[in-house]
């Protein structure tokens, strides 16, 4: 089993502030991805990345993909409500063969 | 474009009782897999599927069973279900882009065992 940790478990912030998430590993990942589930419904894919030191920008996310492409982090800039959800990032290790965190539970309070 | 579809949305089964959870996708992806989700464990692969006629077992395969006979089309059977099956199902097909798979989820069934 790729176990793949996720810190904080639990994040509540107020709307304005800055964030980061992390995802580490000791095993390394051909290319990881970040979901945000929201409740009652199912992981959306935010982005892939592939190559070690990969930097990402989605608007105010950005993803980082570690040098030895073993663990990752997505910060959030200006956090807003409708950034609350659970963020899992998933390691793929072979063909369609991903490997899912415990996730972070972010709640943006206005 | 109804992405991917699962069916029922809730159920409760009583211990050993069996059903089928249905999931279905539109997007002609050849790759479709099914994953439980429990708290503090994340989402696990339980059975995956490469094309049709072609499955494979995940992290958690025991006490499931799937079988492939459409691109459209990936059914999960529980045998005969038990408390430790409680959970949310997923079922998600994917493609692939370059070096990765993008995969896209459905809505979930949520399933209880009493």
């Amino acid at each position: 089993t790729q176990l793949l940790e996720q810190s904080p478990q639990f994040l509540s912030i107020q709307e304005g502030e800055n964030l980061t998430v992390y995802c580490n590993s000791s095993s390394v990942f051909s290319s990881l991805q970040w979901y945000r589930q929201e409740p009652g419904e199912g992981p959306v894919l935010l982005v892939t990345v592939v190559t070690g030191g990969e930097v990402k920008k989605l608007k105010r996310l950005t993803f980082q993909f570690g040098d030895a492409r073993k663990d990752s982090s997505l910060h959030i800039t200006a956090a807003q409500p409708g950034d609350t959800g659970l963020y899992l990032c998933a390691g793929q290790t072979g063909a369609n063969n991903l490997f899912f965190g415990t996730g972070t539970r972010l709640t943006v309070i206005p | 474009n109804a992405g991917v579809t699962q069916t029922p949305k809730f159920q409760v089964l009583k211990t050993g009782q069996s059903m089928t959870l249905q999931c279905a996708q539109d997007m002609n992806h050849e790759y479709m897999s099914w994953y439980r989700q429990d708290p503090g464990m994340g989402l696990r692969l339980i059975h995956y599927s490469v094309g049709a006629g072609i499955t494979d077992q995940g992290e958690v395969p025991n006490g499931y069973n799937v079988s492939r006979s459409t691109t459209e089309d990936f059914p999960l059977r529980l045998l005969s279900a038990a408390p430790s099956q409680t959970s949310v199902y997923f079922c998600a097909s994917s493609y692939q882009a370059g070096e990765t798979y993008e995969q896209y989820f459905g809505p979930g069934t949520r399933l209880t065992v009493t």
